[in-house]
């Protein structure tokens, strides 16, 4: 595609349900991050994968959080069991070799009531 | 580990002024720098990088940064505001350029531009 796809851009969950982000990077891209934002903050690193390996999972915050790339493309960032501590937008970037620019996409927005 | 510190949290100018964001590093090796600007609702950009080559880099819309390796430092400037440079504005440090090294975010200035 053009650019980085997050879905859904919006998701409002109860606290202890489990939640599921999807990532489409850029075709081609080999390199995929996903990040978490706090209101106010910085994206902070939450794990990375080289096609379909998770090399650095260092991030996660949790057991709670769980990330897959099955086939080297399109990634899922799990959530079980949410808490209200985890509301944030939540960033996928891709890129196409070991070096380059990072292309983020749009983040969810994700709100645990 | 590396680390980037924003000075300021806030910066409010006033279109065709300058502008200057701060920005100083932390790194054990000869670090990659960036700055990114995010637009509300919008993803991440990329303005301008630094890799260890030229240490005034050049950017999109006008921005430029110069690395200072003596102050530990890589500010934002620009010469002229304009009121669609009003964004949120991160200075990042990466220890390479490549591989798997995730990029390390400061908190974010926040540029205002009044007209």
């Amino acid at each position: 595609g053009a650019g980085v796809s997050q879905s859904p851009r919006y998701k409002v969950a109860k606290r202890g349900q489990d939640v599921a982000l999807r990532c489409d990077p850029i075709s081609g891209h080999v390199s995929l991050f996903w990040y978490q934002q706090a209101l106010g903050q910085g994206p902070e690193f939450l794990t990375y994968f080289q096609n379909e390996a998770q090399l650095d999972k260092s991030g996660l915050p949790s057991d709670r959080f769980f990330a897959e790339r099955p086939e080297g493309s399109v990634s899922t960032l799990k959530i079980q069991r949410t808490q209200q501590e985890d509301s944030a937008v939540y960033l996928c970037a891709s890129r196409s070799t070991g070096a380059g620019e990072l292309f983020f996409g749009e983040g969810s927005r994700l709100t645990v009531l | 580990a590396q680390s980037v510190t924003q000075l300021d949290s806030h910066v409010s100018v006033s279109e065709g002024t300058p502008v200057l964001l701060r920005c100083n590093y932390s790194s054990s090796y000869s670090p990659s720098l960036f700055w990114y600007v995010q637009h509300p609702n919008k993803g991440l950009q990329l303005l301008l990088k630094y890799t260890s080559a030229a240490t005034l880099v050049k950017g999109i819309n006008g921005f430029e940064a110069e690395f200072k390796k003596s102050e530990t430092s890589f500010h934002l400037t620009k010469p002229s505001a304009h009121m669609s440079d009003a964004a949120e504005y991160f200075c990042v440090v990466s220890d390479t350029w490549s591989g798997n090294t995730p990029l390390v975010f400061g908190k974010g200035t926040r540029l205002s531009v009044i007209a």
